[in-house]
């Protein structure tokens, strides 16, 4: 079975501060893949990245990057230099090697205060 | 392109009634997935369709049931809604069943009352 854990429920910060998401993984799978999704007051999810489980290079995109560690079963976000518009509810993902099925974590509530 | 769009919105029906909700993928994109997001249970996955078949199917009784059409549209149907259905509904779109980022659309929000 796949689970995926975001022990962070609600994060609050100013803005321009940088803000870190946690997210633990379990899966059984050798081949998998990781998303973040972002989900603003609207309901839609918007996908944000997407990492392989044999690419353990950590990218940086605009003002987001994430830390990919296998050995540890974690795919951490980071948003720097946050902004009010980033306040949203931010979701971990997990994609088996089975079809298109997403195992999410419960999500992380971000509030960016002006 | 236009995105995943999902109709109706917003849908209010009452215990033991029925209800189908549609869902238009992006165009070009063959693989369909509904996933149930509920403040309890967070999200999770319905089923998944590709080329007119269920593909996957997550652990929801049998009263949730879908299908998908020549064109890759999707329905998914609830009959004898309980008051535990009441949930925002999400469809999402990729390519094909390989590797491919899901797209979702904005949700269809249905309140049983």
């Amino acid at each position: 079975a796949q689970k995926v854990t975001q022990a962070q429920t609600e994060i609050s910060v100013v803005e321009k501060e940088d803000v870190t998401l946690d997210c633990v993984y379990e899966t059984r799978d050798t081949t998998y893949y990781l998303f973040w999704y972002k989900q603003p007051p609207s309901g839609e999810l918007v996908f944000l990245i997407r990492r392989n489980s044999f690419d353990e290079q950590n990218e940086i995109s605009g003002r987001y990057s994430w830390n990919f560690q296998k050995s540890t079963s974690s795919f951490n976000f980071t948003i720097t230099a946050s902004q009010v518009v980033d306040s949203a509810v931010y979701f971990c993902a997990l994609r088996g090697a089975a079809g298109n099925k997403l195992t999410f974590g419960g999500g992380t509530r971000v509030l960016v205060k002006p | 392109k236009a995105g995943v769009t999902q109709t109706p919105r917003y849908l209010i029906k009452t215990r033991g009634q029925q209800v189908t909700l549609s869902c238009s993928p992006i165009s070009g994109h063959r693989s369909v997935s509904w996933y149930q997001q509920t403040p309890g249970q967070g999200l999770q996955f319905l089923f998944e369709y590709f080329s007119e078949t269920q593909r996957n199917k997550g652990n929801f009784p049998g009263r949730f049931s879908g299908r998908q059409f020549s064109n890759s549209r999707s329905e998914m149907n609830v009959s004898t809604l309980e008051l535990g259905d009441s949930a925002l509904y999400l469809c999402a779109s990729s390519p094909t069943r390989e590797v491919e980022t899901q797209y979702f659309g904005p949700g269809t929000r249905l309140l049983v009352l």
